[in-house]
């Protein structure tokens, strides 16, 4: 039951452009989002996250929308840089547990 | 800059070979998660302790693995006997309480053969 998802497995964009990645939900409990970034051999590394009383959060070039009545979020990296390339992972929780994960996307940014 | 320490880093065993993993959470993390991440998806649950008490192993294949954090400090998980199918990287998360991030160790490659 894959209540978070990434429909795009890859997105490959130019260095200076604007990165849009994309995650829907279908929980209406998720009431807290996260974003983590994942380097080959690491960990995923937290980001950005937004809770779902707001519906934008800014740090730097990174901002995560949250639209709730369409169950989506998306992170935009402003602007990008070659070492942003990483997977980039969605996550989802209600009550502070049990964080859903989505398959994540493959971000590389072209010098 | 505290880490959630993660070990072995690399595991290859053969099937029906007993495997454990250990983690050190971050120090003054009451709260450590085991995950499971095959290629191609994002992590899966499989354990939660608060301190030394589970309080979530509904994910837990608990006729081959188990998990303990006898002290509530540092974790082992164990898989016996390993399946083909249990090759991943299994990852240790800890968090300090609520609300607050989790924060991930480097994780286990396991390969199972």
């Amino acid at each position: 039951d894959q209540q978070v998802k990434q429909n795009s497995p890859s997105l490959s964009v130019q260095e200076g452009r604007i990165s849009i990645l994309n995650c829907d939900y279908t929980n209406s409990m998720f009431d807290y989002f996260l974003w983590y970034k994942k380097y080959p051999a690491e960990g995923p590394t937290f980001l950005i996250s937004i809770s779902s009383i707001k519906d934008k959060n800014e740090d730097g070039r990174f901002t995560v929308f949250l639209n709730k009545s369409a169950k989506h979020l998306s992170l935009h990296i402003v602007p990008s840089q070659p070492g942003d390339s990483a997977v980039y992972f969605c996550a989802a929780m209600y009550n502070n547990n049990d964080m859903r994960f989505g398959a994540g996307t493959r971000l590389t940014v072209k010098p | 800059e505290a880490e959630v320490a993660q070990s072995p880093r690399y595991k290859i065993t053969e099937k029906s070979q007993a495997v454990a993993f250990w983690c050190d959470p971050i120090s003054g993390h009451a709260t450590l998660y085991w995950y499971r991440q095959i290629l191609g998806q994002g992590p899966e649950l499989l354990v939660q302790f608060q301190d030394e008490s589970v309080v979530d192993d509904s994910q837990l294949p608990k006729d081959r693995f188990s998990a303990e954090r006898l002290k509530g400090v540092d974790s082992t998980l164990k898989i016996q006997p390993a399946e083909l199918g249990d090759s991943a990287m299994y990852l240790c998360a800890s968090k300090r309480g609520s609300p607050d991030t989790q924060y991930f160790g480097p994780g286990t490659r396991l390969t199972v053969l």
